[in-house]
């Protein structure tokens, strides 16, 4: 049964520092894996999705990477900015399905 | 282009009472997914349907929970009795054939007191 985890679940950070989001996951039959932004009373907004045959994926000021074979993902953030304060979700998509499998994650707060 | 929409966004109610809650996809999407969300969770899928047929409702308390998409667009999921655990956020999304390009809509918030 596929499990994933991310870790912090919290994290605090001045206004321009470069952070790193990790999420792991048990079971690398993956067929991608998306990285979401949730704020608060709000749906879920794609940020990057990458496929099992990639390594990583950049979209401004974001980067993800995949390592498949470890079962690991990061989300780097650089120069984050107070707007960037929101939940973070990983998730992975299995080869046979369509349902996403989401970890808890990570509660993000950029302080000016 | 419209998102999903759902509604109510906020509910109330009393445990053992029913709630239903709508959801209105994206046009042309085939796929249609409603989501639980708890507090301090991630979202976990309830049941996808592909068209007007259920995929998967593995996860489905179907002994409280039910769920119609009638037609292969509008969907709504309802909850009768409710109990306090079923507290959380909905989430409906829904995708176009091949599961790529998730939209999600602002879900409902339930509380059961």
């Amino acid at each position: 049964k596929q499990e994933v985890t991310q870790i912090p679940a919290a994290l605090s950070v001045p206004e321009g520092e470069n952070l790193v989001l990790n999420c792991s996951f048990t079971d690398s039959a993956i067929y991608n894996l998306q990285w979401f932004r949730q704020d608060p009373g709000k749906g879920l907004t794609s940020l990057l999705l990458i496929q099992s045959s990639q390594r990583e994926q950049t979209s401004g000021r974001l980067n993800a990477s995949l390592d498949k074979s470890s079962g690991r993902s990061t989300l780097y953030i650089a120069a984050s900015q107070p707007g960037d304060s929101a939940t973070y979700l990983c998730a992975v998509r299995m080869d046979s399905s369509y349902k996403l499998i989401f970890g808890s994650g990570t509660r993000l707060l950029v302080r000016p | 282009e419209a998102g999903v929409a759902q509604s109510p966004r906020y509910k109330i109610i009393e445990k053992r009472q029913s709630v239903a809650f709508w959801c209105n996809p994206i046009s042309g999407h085939a796929t249609l997914y409603w989501y639980q969300q708890i507090l301090g969770q991630g979202p976990k899928l309830l049941i996808q349907f592909q068209n007007n047929g259920v995929v998967d409702d593995s996860q489905l308390p179907k002994d409280r929970f039910s769920a119609e998409r009638l037609k292969g667009v509008d969907s709504t999921l309802k909850i009768q009795p409710a109990k306090l655990e079923d507290s959380a956020v909905y989430l409906c999304a829904s995708s176009p054939l091949g599961g790529q390009g998730y939209t999600f809509g602002s879900g409902t918030r339930l509380t059961v007191v």
